[in-house]
């Protein structure tokens, strides 16, 4: 089966503008996580849905990036009046509901730039 | 706090010798520990995992890893390097449930003839 996709794969704008990442998980998947990976870093985790809701959103930095899954199934992540710090890879991952630590599958990511 | 330290930010290795990346954590709970391979342009990929059990848990691609709670470790081995091993790996933590992971900042690998 298709694995998690992100679109678009590479994204430039200019600083102010708005922007969104959209994630299709893997069919069936009902758990659905968002992270950010900057340059020379490791992934840092923004937010994580179950279902159609924000299970955990602690990791988004300001109230500039919003994140919606309103079917439970594809996500959007929007950012708001982008900022040159916001440059970065965006990733997404998807992984089954279940009682252990169940794997999460990664997307390419979308690269984001922000002039 | 829940952290990864990948003490190592590059290591280079001539192909067919043996190699080992540290990772230590810091974590309140049963930690559930993780592998991943990023090559340029392409997405994380699992290199395998440790939830319980056997503490030296084999994966994809002739890895290991051996998970050591006295000494709050999780390092990745394999015995015999390829060319095609160059990559970014990083370490990472999670709990059990479907909790986000903390990820180490990763161990480039570059791999000479």
């Amino acid at each position: 089966g298709a694995g998690v996709s992100q679109t678009p794969s590479n994204k430039v704008t200019e600083k102010g503008k708005y922007v969104e990442l959209r994630c299709d998980p893997i069919s069936g998947h009902t758990a659905l996580y968002w992270y950010r990976q900057s340059l020379g870093q490791g992934p840092e985790f923004l937010i994580y849905f179950q279902g159609t809701g924000a299970a955990d959103d602690s990791g988004l930095p300001n109230d500039r990036f919003f994140a919606v899954r309103p079917e439970g199934s594809v996500s959007t992540l929007k950012i708001q009046r982008t900022e040159r710090g916001d440059s970065a890879v965006y990733l997404c991952a998807s992984s089954l509901m279940g009682s252990g630590a169940d794997e999460q599958f990664f997307g390419p990511g979308t690269r984001l730039t922000v002039l | 706090a829940q952290s990864v330290t990948q003490p190592d930010i590059h290591i280079t290795v001539s192909e067919g010798a043996s190699l080992e990346l540290r990772c230590n954590y810091s974590y309140g709970a049963t930690p559930y520990l993780f592998w991943y391979v990023q090559s340029p342009g392409q997405g994380l990929q699992l290199l395998l995992k440790y939830f319980s059990g056997d503490t030296l848990v084999q994966g994809i691609k002739g890895f290991e890893a051996e998970f050591k709670r006295s000494q709050s470790s999780f390092n990745l081995r394999k015995p015999s390097v390829h060319w095609s091993d160059a990559a970014e790996y990083f370490c990472a933590v999670g709990a059990r449930g479907n909790t986000p992971l903390v990820f180490g900042k990763g161990t480039r690998l570059s791999v000479i003839a």
